[in-house]
Order: C-alpha cells, then structure tokens, then sequence
C-alpha cells in the first residue's frame, strides 16, 4: 500500500514554461487536495477535488489548473510557470467519503519546485 | 477567514522533559483539528486528530486537547527524545471538504 505518491521529486523550470505534477493514491480515497509550502507561510490549499470529474478552488489557485479524470489521481498543471511558483507542492487525500470530520489527510512526500 | 497560529516558533529543549506546543484558531466552528509532524524535506504524517465532539487524544508520549469555544489546542510530548526533533503543525478543517487551515508550526529541537 504505496498511500499518496508524487511525481516528479524535484523540478527546475524557466520562467515560462508548463508542467504536470502527478499525485497517485491507492486508498480509494475520494477527496484530494493540492496544497504548497512556504517559509513563513504554512501550507495554502491551491485546488481540491470532491470526487472523479470534479474540482474547485483552493486559497490561491491563480496560476494553476488541475484536472481529476480518474478516482486515484489528481493532476496539477502549471501553463506559464513563473518565479513566484517557486515552492513545495503536497497533494493529499481523504476518505472514504461522507466522514470527513473523521478522517485523516494522507500527504504525499512533496515536489520541490524551482523557476528561474 | 480562519486563522491558526502556533506558538512558540521554536522551542529547544534538553531530552527527558515534558513540552507543550499551543495552537490557536480564531473561528470556532471546525469539524477537526489535526497535530501533523514534518521531517526536514519530507511530507507531513498526522499524529493525532480530534473531532470538534471530542476533548482529547492520546497516541503513546503524545496528548493533543481541544477547547472549541476558546478556540485552543495544545500538544503534550512526554519525556521527549531527541527524534522527536521535527516541525509540528496544527490545522484545523472547517467543515465539508475544502480541506485544512494550517497554522506555521511551531521546529522543535530536543538536544541530546
């Protein structure tokens, strides 16, 4: 049981360019959330989804698109990256569904972003 | 908007004490409260989480306590150990599925 997996680990883009970071769960979990990190920021939720076909926005989801054409992953894109992107992204999931205020978030182990 | 904040920032600390680490969140109306632990460059594993219903939680060392109505939490670490040595953070859930509200957490280092 691998839980929450991201993909890549690391990332190095210019400013400008577009990427996908994968997040993968095994846990049949039905929520899923992108979620980055920064120094003296904490963790801010960028997207989340309710279920396969549906997402919503998050805190700060400006720059980012997300798609979640089946159950198990959650897919975050970056169109036009830019410095300010620069960050940890976590993706995380919950379930199983209708007990949400019982469960707990499963994290994956995080992509390290960097755009020059 | 909800708002969490930890205190202290940081805290070193000799092994073998008792330590409290102090959450507090300005709306009163969660579903939850989850204490996670970070490594250095690793992802977030939850130690404990407490259902708005509920006072408290145990796991081994760890105790966390919530008081909703003054919007508060504290992690109690028992006879810390120098492994416990991580970034502790606090969240709250607000309810349906719109995820968790961090607060910044709080480095704890316990000197061997």
């Amino acid at each position: 049981n691998a839980g929450v997996t991201q993909t890549p680990k690391f990332r190095v883009l210019k400013t400008g360019q577009s990427m996908t970071l994968l997040c993968a769960q095994d846990m049949n979990h039905e929520y899923m959330y992108w979620y980055r990190q920064d120094p003296g920021m904490g963790l801010r939720l960028i997207h989340y989804s309710v279920g396969e076909g549906t997402t919503a926005k998050g805190e700060v989801p400006d720059g980012y698109n997300v798609s979640r054409l089946k159950k198990q992953n959650f897919l975050l894109g970056l169109e036009s990256a830019a410095p300010s992107q620069t960050s940890v992204y976590f993706c995380a999931s919950i379930g199983p569904s209708g007990s949400v205020a019982k469960n707990i978030q499963y994290f994956g182990a995080g992509t390290r972003l960097s755009v020059l | 908007k909800q708002e969490v904040t930890q205190i202290p920032a940081a805290l070193s600390v000799p092994e073998g004490e008792n330590l409290v680490l102090n959450c507090s969140f300005t709306d009163s109306a969660i579903y939850n409260l989850q204490w996670f632990r970070q490594d250095p460059g690793k992802g977030l594993t939850s130690l404990l989480l407490i259902q708005s219903s509920q006072r408290e939680q145990t796991s081994g060392r760890l105790n966390a306590s919530l008081d909703k109505s003054s919007g508060r939490s504290t992690l109690y670490i028992a006879a810390s150990q120098p492994g416990d040595s991580a970034t502790y953070l606090c969240a709250v859930g607000g309810g349906g599925a719109d995820g968790l509200t961090f607060g910044k957490g709080t480095h704890l280092i316990i000197q061997p």
